[in-house]
């Protein structure tokens, strides 16, 4: 059983073009987060939810945003993709202050 | 900004030696978290220790935690071939987030 699962995984595009990605868990978790992880491996958090509501909003574009319809699922929609967006996403979950558990990651290509 | 900082950026050994990496960080922490990822792969939760514990263990893993150092550090005994890998620290900091460091990245040569 898939905890935290992500889709798709691999994703090409062109610049300009909108795309979206989707997370789901099955654990659980009242809180889910989207990280980057950048060519050099660097982990960022984009942006967190507990219960549906935003909690963390780091300094990210506002091209990104994401989108929580239930506890389950953190969706993530990027407009007007530009080439340094490449990157591996990542979704996680966790309860507050706990462990995070991480789906496979979406590696999106912006071309 | 980054919060933890891993040290060293790379480690190479042989099957069977320990595998040592530091972490420092900047800020007071509520606990301290070690990952590993595999190449092309999500991060799987290591160890949580908590800022009153100093040392904790889980099978070949030790992690140390000096929070007047405000440094841990991940022991890995006798290594295996699927020990290779990238291991980060990551630091709760009270703000219902983790920051992550750049990540060791470790080979174990057979």
């Amino acid at each position: 059983d898939t905890a935290v699962s992500q889709t798709p995984k691999y994703l090409v595009t062109q610049m300009g073009n909108d795309k979206s990605i989707k997370c789901e868990q099955n654990l659980g978790h009242d809180t889910m987060y989207w990280y980057k992880q950048d060519s050099k491996k660097f982990l960022k958090i984009m942006f967190s939810y507990n219960n549906k509501e935003l909690i963390i909003n780091e300094t990210v574009p506002n091209r990104f945003s994401p989108k929580s319809p239930d506890k389950a699922h953190l969706n993530l929609h990027i407009n007007s993709l530009e080439l340094g967006d490449s990157a591996v996403y990542f979704c996680a979950s966790s309860d507050l202050e706990s462990q995070q558990y991480f789906g496979p990651g979406t590696r999106l290509t912006v071309t | 900004s980054q919060q933890g900082e891993e040290d060293p950026q790379a480690l190479s050994i042989q099957e069977g030696e320990n595998a040592t990496m530091n972490c420092s960080y900047k800020t007071s922490i509520n606990n301290l978290q070690w990952y590993r990822q595999n190449s092309g792969r999500g991060l799987v939760h290591l160890i949580l220790i908590r800022s009153n514990e100093r040392e904790k263990h889980s099978g070949r893993l030790r992690v140390t935690l000096d929070t007047s150092k405000k440094s841990s550090s991940l022991l890995i005994t006798a290594s295996r071939a699927a020990d290779t890998a990238s291991y980060f620290c990551a630091t709760d900091s009270f703000d219902y987030k983790l920051s992550f460091g750049a990540g060791t990245t470790v080979t174990v040569r057979a």
